[in-house]
């Protein structure tokens, strides 16, 4: 069975930083592109990055591009998003999801999701 | 960015009714599109894949069509589990984008 597993949210004050983990289990997660996509509260889905297979290729929103760190440890199967400079805007459920097959941001699993709060 | 338009946002509707919600795209997307669905309070859940392929475990009264700019997720014999909200999602390029959701409700 397919598991994802969010951790590391949290309140965090403006300027602040936060890292976020996905614990990945179930299926052979080298073999997966993986994403980050994140909900404000009473809002819609929002994409926010995405990594390739190995690492070497990471793509970003423009809303967190030079703030937002997208990296992966394919021998502990986990998955990060390091959030540097952290605005009041960021707050939200981030969710991480497994890529369907790499042809495109096509999202086939999901986490349950980490609470990210910034506020003072 | 492609932008991408659902309609209605919110709909009602009985226990036993059909109904459809409909995604627009603001540019041609082949295929590419996914249709999720997201109970209060829980992450998102794949439906669809590929306009009209069903995600492995999900019923058959589930069903989508279209291809292009317009299309849509139909879904028959409303049970209460199925009162939610549902987002479509193109992936055709980066970034990909989300409708903004239809909110079922019963009626």
């Amino acid at each position: 069975e397919v598991q994802l597993v969010e951790s590391g949210g949290g309140l965090v004050q403006p300027g602040g930083s936060l890292r976020l983990s996905c614990a990945a289990s179930g299926f052979t997660f080298r073999g997966f592109w993986m994403h980050w996509v994140r909900q404000a509260p009473g809002r819609g889905l929002v994409w926010v990055s995405g990594i390739d297979n190995d690492g070497g290729s990471t793509t970003y929103a423009d809303s967190v591009k030079g703030r937002f760190t997208i990296s992966r440890d394919n021998a502990k199967n986990t998955l990060y998003l390091q959030m540097d400079s952290l605005r009041a805007e960021d707050t939200a459920v981030y969710y991480c999801a497994r890529d369907r097959d790499g042809y495109g941001p096509n999202f086939d699993y999901w986490g349950q999701g980490a609470l990210v709060t910034v506020s003072s | 960015d492609i932008q991408m338009t659902q309609s209605p946002s919110s709909l009602s509707a009985s226990v036993g009714d059909r109904v459809t919600i409909t995604c627009r795209a603001s540019q041609g997307i082949n295929n590419y599109l996914a249709w999720f669905q997201q109970r209060p309070g829980k992450a998102p859940k794949s439906l669809i894949y590929a306009a009209s392929s069903l995600q492995s475990g999900v019923p058959s009264k589930f069903s989508g069509s279209g291809s292009g700019t317009d299309f849509t997720l139909t879904i028959s014999s409303l049970q209460p589990e199925d009162f939610a909200t549902y987002y479509c999602q193109q992936y055709n390029s980066y970034p990909p984008t989300f409708g903004q959701g239809t909110k079922l409700e019963i009626k």
